[in-house]
């Protein structure tokens, strides 16, 4: 079955360390990676995404991404978080053709310690 | 308009009642997908619309719940004889389309929807 696991569920960390949040996925074909993040009282938006070409991607907010195709994973890293980054952050894939319908991660709650 | 936007935004309803719960995409946006956050857990799909036509309705838990959208905008989610396993949030979101699966999704606030 189609699923996308997001190892770490809630994480805490203190302002200027680094994050490393892991996603691991099982979908058959080629697909399309994305990380979307809630910030508190906001609406799910877009961190960063991934189509093809370079596996390491770089999104909003000093946040990049790196696919490796051979562990089925797309990890999100930040080398220094900010209080400001504390949220909820998603996981998620789809394929490239086909059903366009994606499959979201269960989240990971990063808490930022000012 | 700006965003995607939903309504209600809560809402309380008994065991056995009918809801519809609304989303309105962004204008232009032919892509409208809705999904179902339980507590603590993750996205859910349910259904997902291109255009006024849905390629995948494999997310609906049951037959109780139905969606359609009419003129590529707005949608309705319908649950009927509602359960309390159907609390929940319930989020919309839209993109440009769906093509190659690779246009932005955009969120919507989603209707918090407690059966009691």
């Amino acid at each position: 079955a189609q699923s996308v696991s997001q190892h770490n569920h809630h994480v805490i960390l203190s302002e200027a360390a680094s994050l490393e949040l892991g996603c691991n996925y099982s979908y058959g074909g080629t697909v399309n990676l994305f990380w979307y993040v809630q910030y508190p009282g906001q609406h799910l938006q877009l961190l960063l995404k991934y189509f093809s070409g370079d596996p390491l991607v770089k999104g909003i907010k000093g946040f990049e991404a790196e696919f490796i195709k051979s562990k089925f994973s797309f990890n999100l890293r930040k080398p220094s978080v900010q209080w400001s980054d504390t949220a909820e952050y998603f996981c998620a894939v789809n394929r490239i053709s086909g059903t366009y319908k994606y499959i979201f991660g269960t989240g990971t709650r990063l808490k930022v310690l000012a | 308009g700006a965003g995607v936007s939903q309504s209600p935004s809560n809402k309380v309803t008994e065991k056995g009642k009918d809801v519809e719960l609304r989303c309105d995409p962004i204008s232009g946006h032919t892509a409208l997908y809705w999904y179902r956050q339980r507590l603590g857990q993750g996205l859910e799909f349910l259904i997902y619309f291109q255009g006024n036509s849905a390629p995948d309705k494999s997310g609906l838990p049951s037959d109780r719940f139905s969606a359609e959208r009419t003129g590529e905008s707005v949608s309705t989610l319908t649950i009927q004889r509602t359960q309390q396993e159907d609390s929940a949030v319930y989020l919309c979101a839209s993109s440009l389309d769906t093509s190659g699966g690779r246009h932005e999704q955009f969120f919507g606030p989603g209707t918090r929807l407690t059966v009691l």
